[in-house]
């Protein structure tokens, strides 16, 4: 059972916007930072997005963050095959332990 | 560019130590604007942080693992390693080192920890005797 909740499945043909949500808490992502990971097939995880929206120098524009209170929202546009992969977000959270609480994974399937 | 490179055993006997060390190239492990930290992924699972560390030596655990969990670091070999004590099956997994990267918190005054900026490819551990 993971800390942050995410859907297990999304799909969208090519070319259409697909997104992502993450829920979490007060303790976690309404006071911490939400940041999201793609993991394509048999590969480790890469960074997309930090501090909410920002995007690290490489990655396209097609894909955007945002958060709202206790939930984040992962957003891709203009989907394309090579974007098959599983996507996690991930914070921090402020309890005692202060360490990092990741979502389930949520696979995304480009018809 | 900096790099993350894990090693060690890939096979781990039930009850004994898991051990791993990551080692960064391209950079400095002792920069002041990071900790570094390590990550598991069972099989078909998701992602489990394990724990992170800060060059000084600070450590932050996951709870359910903190009394089977040792992270340290070498600033003179560039590298930080992590014990997992008692394994079981359980354990099994793909473990991943990674930086984390700091923002300036102007609430708190500190620097807090934000995401997981650089990641090693990753080493498959598996407990089995």
């Amino acid at each position: 059972q993971s800390v942050l909740t995410q859907p297990p499945s999304v799909s969208a043909a090519p070319g259409q916007k697909v997104t992502i949500s993450c829920s979490g808490s007060s303790s976690n992502i309404g006071n911490n930072y939400v940041s999201w990971y793609q993991q394509l097939p048999g590969t480790a995880p890469k960074l997309l997005i930090y501090e909410n929206n920002k995007r690290p120098s490489g990655i396209p524009d097609r894909f955007s963050g945002s958060k709202s209170g206790t939930s984040a929202t992962l957003g891709i546009t203009g989907l394309q095959t090579g974007d098959e992969a599983d996507y996690y977000c991930g914070t921090w959270d402020s309890s005692l332990s202060a360490g990092a609480v990741f979502g389930g994974g949520t696979k995304l399937t480009v018809l | 560019q900096l790099q993350l490179q894990e090693s060690g055993p890939g096979l781990v006997k039930p009850s004994e130590t898991l051990s791993l060390t990551c080692t960064v190239s391209g950079g400095s492990i002792s920069s002041s604007s990071y900790y570094w930290g390590w990550i598991r992924q069972p099989p078909g699972k998701g992602l489990e942080w394990i724990g992170s560390i800060y060059y000084s030596g600070s450590t932050y655990y996951n709870p359910s693992l903190k009394s089977r969990v040792t992270i340290s670091v070498d600033t003179s070999k560039n590298q930080f390693s992590l014990k997992l004590s008692s394994v079981t099956a359980a354990d099994t997994a793909v473990y991943y080192c990674a930086r984390v990267s700091t923002y300036y918190d102007f609430w708190s005054g500190y620097y807090s920890k934000d995401a997981f900026d650089i990641w090693g490819q990753g080493t498959m551990v598996t407990v089995s005797s």
